[in-house]
């Protein structure tokens, strides 16, 4: 298995309140991925970074920011958190190759109360 | 933009029974196909993937899917279905993603199988 650990595993919060999501890789890969996962709509990209300090938007990235400062941490942060981002929260690594296969972290489950 | 449709939401086979999961595909170029599967509080795994060659791609725990360019399909199959592969089956594709040099996967919404023992 693919040396992704995702922290915390469950938060619940409060409306307004700044969370942030980490995850950290042991795999020394160059791209990380933030997904969220909703009822209905499978996968969305919000965010992804291809090196240090080098990201880009996805699909779903309003209210979202992110930060890679090291290789092996790529952060996700809701800098005021909304009922609407009560999701679950993936990170994934491209494998090698990079020719978009992903290998993922377990989820990190958010509630905004 | 490349999308991907699984027309089925849920199903539900009995066990021992044949199983194919569709998915369908929007992409103008030879796409990358992968196959993932959820069990309830995990992660994705990978299933398969197709990148080029061969049609007819095998993939982990006895699963198989076929790739049909004249139809821009992907369907997942297993001869037999056992009571642990209920899960949730994602299809994905990947395409180049400009800005980055990455490729990046646009997953389906999902279909969930349920096993009758």
């Amino acid at each position: 298995d693919a040396g992704i650990t995702q922290s915390p595993r469950h938060k619940v919060t409060e409306t307004g309140t700044p969370v942030t999501l980490r995850c950290h890789q042991t795999e020394n890969h160059r791209y990380m991925y933030w997904y969220r996962q909703d009822p209905g709509h499978g996968l969305r990209l919000i965010h992804y970074s291809y090196g240090v300090k080098d990201t880009d938007k996805g699909e779903v990235s309003d209210g979202y920011s992110v930060s890679r400062s090291k290789t092996e941490d790529f952060l996700l942060t809701l800098e005021s958190a909304t009922s609407s981002q009560t999701s679950v929260y993936f990170c994934a690594i491209s494998g090698p190759g990079d020719t978009g296969e992903l290998f993922f972290g377990e989820g990190s489950r958010l509630t905004v109360l | 933009a490349q999308s991907v449709t699984q027309p089925d939401i849920h199903i539900t086979v009995s066990e021992g029974a044949s199983l194919e999961l569709r998915c369908n595909y929007s992409y103008g170029a030879t796409p990358y196909l992968f196959w993932y599967v959820q069990s309830p509080g995990q992660g994705l795994q990978l299933l398969l993937k197709y990148f080029s060659g061969d049609t007819l791609v095998q993939g982990i725990k006895g699963f198989e899917a076929e790739f049909k360019r004249s139809q821009s399909s992907f369907n997942l199959r297993k001869p037999s279905v056992h009571w642990s592969d209920a899960a949730e089956y994602f299809c994905a594709v990947g395409a180049p993603y400009s800005g980055a040099g990455s490729y990046q996967l646009t997953f389906g919404k999902g279909t969930k199988l349920s096993v009758i023992p």
